[in-house]
Protein backbone atom coordinates (compact mmCIF):
# COMPACT_ATOMS: atom_id res chain seq x y z
CA UNK A 1 0.00 0.00 0.00
CA UNK A 2 0.91 3.59 -0.64
CA UNK A 3 1.22 6.29 1.82
CA UNK A 4 2.21 9.85 1.43
CA UNK A 5 3.11 12.17 4.81
CA UNK A 6 3.02 15.12 5.07
CA UNK A 7 4.00 16.66 8.43
CA UNK A 8 4.03 20.19 8.81
CA UNK A 9 0.24 21.01 9.69
CA UNK A 10 1.02 25.09 8.85
CA UNK A 11 3.76 26.89 7.68
CA UNK A 12 3.76 31.00 6.98
CA UNK A 13 5.70 32.66 5.28
CA UNK A 14 6.28 36.20 4.11
CA UNK A 15 5.36 37.86 0.35
CA UNK A 16 8.23 37.44 -1.46
CA UNK A 17 10.45 34.85 0.33
CA UNK A 18 10.46 31.07 -0.54
CA UNK A 19 8.81 28.47 1.03
CA UNK A 20 9.30 24.31 1.26
CA UNK A 21 6.47 22.07 1.47
CA UNK A 22 7.87 18.78 2.69
CA UNK A 23 6.43 15.62 1.65
CA UNK A 24 7.32 12.12 1.84
CA UNK A 25 6.36 9.00 0.49
CA UNK A 26 6.31 5.00 0.93
CA UNK A 27 5.87 2.60 -1.79
CA UNK A 28 7.06 -0.61 -3.04
CA UNK A 29 7.09 0.23 -6.86
CA UNK A 30 9.49 1.38 -9.05
CA UNK A 31 7.46 3.34 -11.27
CA UNK A 32 5.17 5.82 -9.35
CA UNK A 33 4.27 9.29 -10.22
CA UNK A 34 4.27 11.89 -7.60
CA UNK A 35 2.09 15.23 -7.77
CA UNK A 36 1.14 18.23 -5.97
CA UNK A 37 -2.26 20.13 -5.98
CA UNK A 38 -3.49 23.52 -4.19
CA UNK A 39 -6.84 23.79 -2.90
CA UNK A 40 -7.84 27.04 -1.80
CA UNK A 41 -10.83 28.09 0.20
CA UNK A 42 -13.47 27.59 -2.56
CA UNK A 43 -12.06 23.84 -2.55
CA UNK A 44 -11.45 22.70 -6.45
CA UNK A 45 -7.93 21.10 -6.05
CA UNK A 46 -5.59 23.16 -8.71
CA UNK A 47 -2.44 20.84 -10.09
CA UNK A 48 0.54 22.50 -9.62
CA UNK A 49 3.58 20.13 -10.88
CA UNK A 50 4.26 16.65 -11.54
CA UNK A 51 7.19 14.46 -11.17
CA UNK A 52 7.68 10.66 -12.27
CA UNK A 53 9.90 8.57 -10.42
CA UNK A 54 12.14 7.85 -13.44
CA UNK A 55 12.67 11.91 -14.21
CA UNK A 56 16.07 12.39 -13.57
CA UNK A 57 15.81 16.54 -13.58
CA UNK A 58 13.33 17.69 -10.95
CA UNK A 59 10.27 18.86 -12.12
CA UNK A 60 9.87 23.13 -12.49
CA UNK A 61 6.41 24.93 -13.11
CA UNK A 62 7.22 28.41 -12.91
CA UNK A 63 7.63 29.16 -9.39
CA UNK A 64 6.97 26.33 -8.20
CA UNK A 65 9.62 23.25 -8.29
CA UNK A 66 9.81 19.86 -6.84
CA UNK A 67 12.60 18.76 -4.78
CA UNK A 68 12.59 14.55 -5.45
CA UNK A 69 15.07 13.10 -3.50
CA UNK A 70 14.45 9.02 -4.54
CA UNK A 71 16.76 7.51 -2.20
CA UNK A 72 14.86 9.18 0.65
CA UNK A 73 11.88 9.10 -0.83
CA UNK A 74 10.64 12.85 -0.55
CA UNK A 75 9.02 15.00 -2.89
CA UNK A 76 9.01 18.28 -1.59
CA UNK A 77 7.65 21.36 -3.11
CA UNK A 78 9.15 24.51 -3.26
CA UNK A 79 7.55 27.88 -3.85
CA UNK A 80 9.48 30.87 -4.71
CA UNK A 81 8.77 34.70 -4.29
CA UNK A 82 5.53 33.33 -2.51
CA UNK A 83 2.34 36.11 -3.38
CA UNK A 84 -0.51 36.69 -1.00
CA UNK A 85 -2.79 33.98 -3.59
CA UNK A 86 -0.57 30.80 -2.77
CA UNK A 87 -2.19 30.92 0.46
CA UNK A 88 -4.03 27.71 0.09
CA UNK A 89 -3.89 23.86 1.35
CA UNK A 90 -1.34 22.38 -0.37
CA UNK A 91 -1.64 18.62 -0.86
CA UNK A 92 1.15 15.83 -2.37
CA UNK A 93 -0.36 13.01 -3.66
CA UNK A 94 1.38 9.61 -5.68
CA UNK A 95 -0.66 8.09 -8.23
CA UNK A 96 -1.04 3.98 -7.81
CA UNK A 97 0.45 2.71 -11.22
CA UNK A 98 -1.17 -0.52 -10.16
CA UNK A 99 -4.91 0.27 -10.12
CA UNK A 100 -6.37 2.94 -12.71
CA UNK A 101 -3.99 5.52 -11.43
CA UNK A 102 -6.06 6.82 -8.86
CA UNK A 103 -4.68 9.21 -6.65
CA UNK A 104 -3.74 8.82 -2.79
CA UNK A 105 -3.35 12.47 -0.99
CA UNK A 106 -1.51 13.90 2.25
CA UNK A 107 -3.38 15.69 4.64
CA UNK A 108 -2.24 18.99 3.37
CA UNK A 109 -0.01 21.38 4.83
CA UNK A 110 -2.14 24.67 5.15
CA UNK A 111 0.36 27.68 4.00
CA UNK A 112 -0.17 31.26 5.00
CA UNK A 113 1.17 33.91 3.35
CA UNK A 114 1.79 37.60 4.95
CA UNK A 115 1.90 41.45 3.26
CA UNK B 1 -17.35 26.13 -19.06
CA UNK B 2 -14.48 23.61 -19.86
CA UNK B 3 -14.01 22.26 -16.31
CA UNK B 4 -15.03 19.81 -14.09
CA UNK B 5 -18.65 20.94 -12.79
CA UNK B 6 -20.70 19.21 -9.69
CA UNK B 7 -24.26 19.82 -7.93
CA UNK B 8 -25.11 20.80 -5.83
CA UNK B 9 -22.38 22.70 -4.08
CA UNK B 10 -24.02 21.94 -0.68
CA UNK B 11 -26.08 19.74 0.44
CA UNK B 12 -28.18 19.25 4.07
CA UNK B 13 -29.55 16.16 4.68
CA UNK B 14 -31.63 14.64 7.51
CA UNK B 15 -30.01 11.36 8.93
CA UNK B 16 -31.85 8.85 7.36
CA UNK B 17 -32.47 10.66 3.91
CA UNK B 18 -31.10 9.66 0.40
CA UNK B 19 -29.17 12.10 -1.48
CA UNK B 20 -27.33 12.07 -5.01
CA UNK B 21 -24.35 14.07 -6.28
CA UNK B 22 -23.93 15.55 -9.87
CA UNK B 23 -20.65 15.16 -11.79
CA UNK B 24 -19.92 16.59 -15.30
CA UNK B 25 -16.91 15.57 -16.13
CA UNK B 26 -14.75 17.55 -19.23
CA UNK B 27 -16.19 16.33 -22.57
CA UNK B 28 -14.17 13.31 -23.97
CA UNK B 29 -12.56 12.50 -21.25
CA UNK B 30 -12.34 8.57 -20.55
CA UNK B 31 -11.58 8.82 -16.62
CA UNK B 32 -13.71 9.57 -14.07
CA UNK B 33 -12.62 9.50 -9.93
CA UNK B 34 -14.82 10.22 -6.81
CA UNK B 35 -13.22 11.01 -3.40
CA UNK B 36 -14.24 11.80 -0.31
CA UNK B 37 -12.20 14.51 2.04
CA UNK B 38 -13.17 14.72 5.13
CA UNK B 39 -12.77 17.90 7.05
CA UNK B 40 -8.80 18.68 7.98
CA UNK B 41 -7.94 15.48 5.78
CA UNK B 42 -6.74 15.21 1.97
CA UNK B 43 -8.76 13.59 -0.47
CA UNK B 44 -9.91 9.62 -0.72
CA UNK B 45 -10.72 7.35 -3.57
CA UNK B 46 -14.08 6.37 -3.43
CA UNK B 47 -14.34 4.45 -6.86
CA UNK B 48 -13.26 4.90 -10.43
CA UNK B 49 -14.98 4.70 -13.95
CA UNK B 50 -13.07 3.92 -17.16
CA UNK B 51 -16.14 5.38 -19.77
CA UNK B 52 -19.44 3.50 -18.35
CA UNK B 53 -17.31 0.83 -16.50
CA UNK B 54 -17.18 1.23 -13.36
CA UNK B 55 -13.66 -0.18 -12.47
CA UNK B 56 -12.79 -0.31 -9.20
CA UNK B 57 -15.09 0.73 -6.32
CA UNK B 58 -12.92 -0.63 -3.50
CA UNK B 59 -12.89 2.75 -1.55
CA UNK B 60 -16.99 3.21 -1.13
CA UNK B 61 -17.09 2.99 2.29
CA UNK B 62 -20.22 1.00 3.18
CA UNK B 63 -23.55 -0.54 0.44
CA UNK B 64 -25.20 2.48 1.23
CA UNK B 65 -22.86 3.98 -1.44
CA UNK B 66 -23.50 3.57 -4.70
CA UNK B 67 -22.25 5.80 -8.11
CA UNK B 68 -22.98 5.24 -11.90
CA UNK B 69 -22.01 6.79 -15.13
CA UNK B 70 -24.75 5.00 -17.92
CA UNK B 71 -23.42 6.99 -21.10
CA UNK B 72 -19.91 7.59 -20.15
CA UNK B 73 -19.94 11.23 -19.01
CA UNK B 74 -22.46 12.49 -16.82
CA UNK B 75 -21.66 10.52 -12.70
CA UNK B 76 -24.39 10.11 -10.55
CA UNK B 77 -22.92 9.44 -6.48
CA UNK B 78 -25.89 8.25 -4.26
CA UNK B 79 -25.60 7.85 -0.55
CA UNK B 80 -28.73 6.21 0.95
CA UNK B 81 -29.86 6.44 4.74
CA UNK B 82 -27.16 8.96 5.42
CA UNK B 83 -25.35 9.23 8.50
CA UNK B 84 -23.50 11.85 10.54
CA UNK B 85 -20.22 10.78 8.79
CA UNK B 86 -20.58 10.91 5.49
CA UNK B 87 -20.56 14.31 6.16
CA UNK B 88 -17.56 15.27 3.67
CA UNK B 89 -16.74 17.10 0.85
CA UNK B 90 -17.28 14.89 -2.10
CA UNK B 91 -14.76 15.52 -5.06
CA UNK B 92 -14.98 14.33 -8.63
CA UNK B 93 -12.32 14.39 -11.11
CA UNK B 94 -11.64 13.44 -14.40
CA UNK B 95 -8.84 12.57 -17.11
CA UNK B 96 -8.34 11.90 -20.75
CA UNK B 97 -6.78 8.80 -20.51
CA UNK B 98 -6.36 5.45 -18.92
CA UNK B 99 -3.97 3.86 -16.80
CA UNK B 100 -0.58 3.55 -17.80
CA UNK B 101 0.06 6.70 -19.09
CA UNK B 102 0.37 10.27 -16.93
CA UNK B 103 -2.49 11.84 -17.24
CA UNK B 104 -3.91 15.18 -15.14
CA UNK B 105 -7.07 14.62 -13.18
CA UNK B 106 -8.78 17.92 -13.45
CA UNK B 107 -11.08 18.48 -10.25
CA UNK B 108 -14.32 19.99 -9.74
CA UNK B 109 -15.39 22.46 -7.02
CA UNK B 110 -16.85 19.29 -4.74
CA UNK B 111 -20.17 19.13 -2.96
CA UNK B 112 -20.09 19.41 0.47
CA UNK B 113 -22.75 17.85 2.45
CA UNK B 114 -23.77 17.82 5.93
CA UNK B 115 -25.62 15.45 7.53
CA UNK B 116 -27.86 16.44 10.10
Amino acid sequence: AQKITQTQPGMFVQEKEAVTLDCTYDTSDQSYGLFWYKQPSSGEMIFLIYQGSYDEQNATEGRYSLNFQKARKSANLVISASQLGDSAMYFCAMRDPSGYSTLTFGKGTMLLVSP
Amino acid sequence: GAGVSQSPRYKVAKRGQDVALRCDPISGHVSLFWYQQALGQGPEFLTYFQNEAQLDKSGLPSDRFFAERPEGSVSTLKIQRTQQEDSAVYLCASSLGTLESYNEQFFGPGTRLTVL
